[in-house]
């Protein structure tokens, strides 16, 4: 089955800077790659995706990019804000399969400082 | 808006009890997701299901089992719990997309 790499587990970053948090997977058979944020008390959400026939996507001050040949994929948080502070997830499927289901990796906590 | 409730923030229970976690959404989705979530282990889904009476074990379903004998309503049962079930459980919908919507969750301790 997938396997979902997440590095680095724990990031601490200063408000303004920008977080680069990365992942690997094993199965070359994954296509859709999304990125769910879970904040103090809460479930996760999510908050950007990427299908494998797109190398970068943006949604105002967060990226994704993915290498297929690597079996690669990140998510960059520009102008960090404090808000930004959670965990997150990658995680990895195969989009067009029966069952929706998601393979994610084990979460990194991002602490933005003020 | 979606919306995923479970029936506990918090739920203490002796070893050995029979435990049951409800989860309800009310978006008519199709399928439902049963999660638990442990410090540096991430997400690991223990069960799923697709449509109701429908399930599907995932990668940790021992010690679990699952029913859904309403659409919206996916309920995780552990059979006789044990300390090493202390956890956070989330439950998750999807319907036709990828973006799973998922629950506050309950977080058992098992003493």
């Amino acid at each position: 089955g997938e396997n979902v790499e997440q590095h680095p587990s724990t990031l601490s970053v200063q408000e303004g800077d920008s977080a680069v948090i990365k992942c690997t997977y094993s199965d070359s058979a994954s296509n859709y790659f999304p990125w769910y944020k879970q904040e103090l008390g809460k479930g996760p959400q999510l908050i950007i995706d990427i299908r494998s026939n797109v190398g970068e996507k943006k949604d105002q001050r967060i990226a994704v990019t993915l290498n297929k040949t690597a079996k690669h994929f990140s998510l960059h948080i520009t102008e960090t804000q404090p808000e930004d502070s959670a965990v997150y997830f990658c995680a990895a499927s195969i989009f067009g399969g029966s069952n929706y289901k998601l393979t994610f990796g084990k979460g990194t906590l991002l602490t933005v400082n003020p | 808006d979606v919306k995923v409730t479970q029936s506990s923030r918090y739920l203490v229970k002796r070893t050995g009890e029979k435990v049951f976690l409800e989860c309800v959404q009310d978006m008519d989705h199709e399928n439902m997701f049963w999660y638990r979530q442990d410090p540096g282990l991430g997400l690991r889904l223990i069960y799923f299901s697709y449509d109701v009476k429908m399930k599907e074990k995932g990668d940790i379903p021992e010690g679990y089992s699952v029913s859904r004998e309403k659409k919206e309503r996916f309920s995780l049962i552990l059979e006789s719990a044990s300390t090493n079930q202390t956890s956070m459980y989330l439950c998750a919908s999807t319907q036709g997309s990828y973006e799973q919507y998922f629950g506050p969750g309950t977080r058992l301790t098992v003493t």
